[in-house]
């Protein structure tokens, strides 16, 4: 089995950082993708492979890996950054998906 | 530019099928795998399982084994999703997703827009 674990939800004030963990007894050994999913929308890849980011992503979002914790760091949060966050990783001996619980994020 | 068009909403009563359908275009079809997952209400992302449009090969989540059939027409670059004795906590959006990857990585550069089913 591979569990990823989120905290359920994380706040943050307007221009502060935002850190949303994501954790997970084997995730030492795998590479951690992020989404944002916002009502009625799909989900958006923001970061992969633990720290890169696709192109038209903004700066304000990076990634980084330490032990079995990957973190999502949102800094400078904005109104516009309120959705749900997903940590996803891939089984290779599976082939196989999971996706963490995901952690609501607001902005207040 | 790749781009992935569901089929329209669904509403079906309990212990129904219902096949959803993901049409593919600004790629090769037989390139790369097509992956399913869902969100049910107030729930987190699901992933349901994936299909080699080449070889029609298959792969599920445990949850999902024996209630879901991915298939494919390479004809028309779509894939299908079948999901039979239907419940009603299978309401959800479902989503196709493509993958990018090597054998190190997998995640989804490319979603389709969502497919509501009620049940």
């Amino acid at each position: 089995s591979h569990v990823v674990t989120q905290s359920p939800s994380v706040s943050v004030a307007p221009g502060q950082t935002a850190r949303i963990p994501c954790g997970g007894v084997h995730l030492g050994s795998k590479r951690v993708h992020w989404y944002q999913k916002k009502p009625g929308q799909a989900p958006v890849l923001v970061v992969y492979d633990n720290i890169d980011r696709p192109s038209g992503i903004p700066e304000r979002f990076s990634g980084s890996f330490s032990g079995n914790t990957a973190t999502l760091t949102i800094n400078r949060a904005e109104a516009g950054d309120e959705a749900d966050y997903y940590c996803q990783v891939w089984d290779g001996s599976s082939d196989r998906v999971f996706f963490g619980g995901g952690t609501k994020l607001t902005v207040l | 530019q790749v781009h992935l068009v569901q089929s329209a909403s669904e509403v079906k009563k309990p212990g129904a099928s219902v096949k959803v359908s993901c049409k593919t275009s600004g790629y090769t079809f037989n390139d790369y795998s097509l992956h399913w997952v869902r969100q049910a209400p107030g729930q987190g992302l699901e992933w349901i399982g994936w299909i080699n449009p080449s070889s029609g090969d298959t792969n599920y989540a445990h949850n999902f084994q024996g209630r879901v059939t991915l298939t494919r027409d390479t004809s028309i670059s779509t894939v299908y999703m079948a999901v039979t004795r239907l419940r009603s906590d299978d309401t959800a959006i479902y989503y196709c997703a493509r993958p990018h990857g090597d054998m190190w990585t997998l995640y989804f550069d490319s979603w389709g827009q969502g497919t509501q089913l009620t049940v």
